[in-house]
């Protein structure tokens, strides 16, 4: 069955430096995709980032990063140089076929401080 | 211009009540979602709609009945409200792909009481 993991409820970072948040995945599928959401404290779901599984390349978004590693099953997000506003709930998310169509299922998510 | 809408934002309703959730997008997507966030904020997809047919129907009692009068339209309606129904409830819609990405109202909070 198709999971998502993030194992770290909760972590901290200094502004202006880097951070990475983890996530892996499970799935028997050889096509799926990847999508992280970023979700502050006003409560509404934002989409950051996608990463097909065939692409080659890691996907960039502005200070959005996906380190995309298909053999060990993991997506992990970097955020370069965090700002204050970056502080918030970010969730990894996985979109598969499940029968007549696709689903997408999320991970528990990482709450992610960021300190002055 | 608001892509994806849903009203009302909050709800606060005794149990045994029955109350609904409307939700419109416009960006023109065929597929459109309710998810349900818990208090630990967990995300679970509770059912799917492309182009007004019910396409995923996850194990979600079955107080809860969406309707989709066109593609730009899901409503969620609850029936004998329950505490436990307690979350946020948000809509999505996405283009059906594996590439597209889910774009979700501002969510509702439902409070039973």
């Amino acid at each position: 069955a198709q999971k998502i993991t993030q194992t770290q409820p909760g972590m901290f970072v200094q502004e202006k430096e880097a951070v990475t948040l983890d996530c892996t995945y499970d799935t028997s599928d050889p096509s799926y995709g990847l999508f992280w959401y970023k979700q502050p404290s006003s409560g509404e779901m934002i989409f950051l980032i996608y990463q097909g599984s065939y692409d080659q390349q890691n996907a960039t978004e502005g200070r959005y990063s996906l380190n995309f590693q298909k053999a060990r099953k993991s997506a992990n997000l970097v955020i370069s140089a965090s700002q204050l506003g970056d502080s918030a709930m970010y969730f990894c998310a996985l979109r598969f076929y499940g029968g007549a169509t696709n689903k997408l299922i999320f991970g528990t998510g990482t709450l992610l401080a960021v300190q002055p | 211009d608001t892509a994806v809408s849903q009203t009302p934002k909050y709800l606060v309703t005794q149990m045994g009540n029955d109350k609904s959730i409307k939700c419109e997008q416009n960006l023109g997507h065929d597929t459109m979602y309710w998810y349900k966030q818990d208090s630990k904020k967990f995300l679970k997809i509770m059912f799917s709609y492309n182009n007004k047919e019910l396409i995923i129907n996850e194990t979600v009692p079955n107080r809860f009945s969406p309707k989709s009068p066109d593609k730009a339209h899901l409503n969620l309606h609850i029936n004998s409200l329950e505490l436990g129904d307690s979350a946020v409830y948000f809509c999505a819609s996405s283009q059906g792909g594996l590439g597209s990405p889910l774009h979700f109202g501002n969510g509702t909070r439902l409070t039973v009481t």
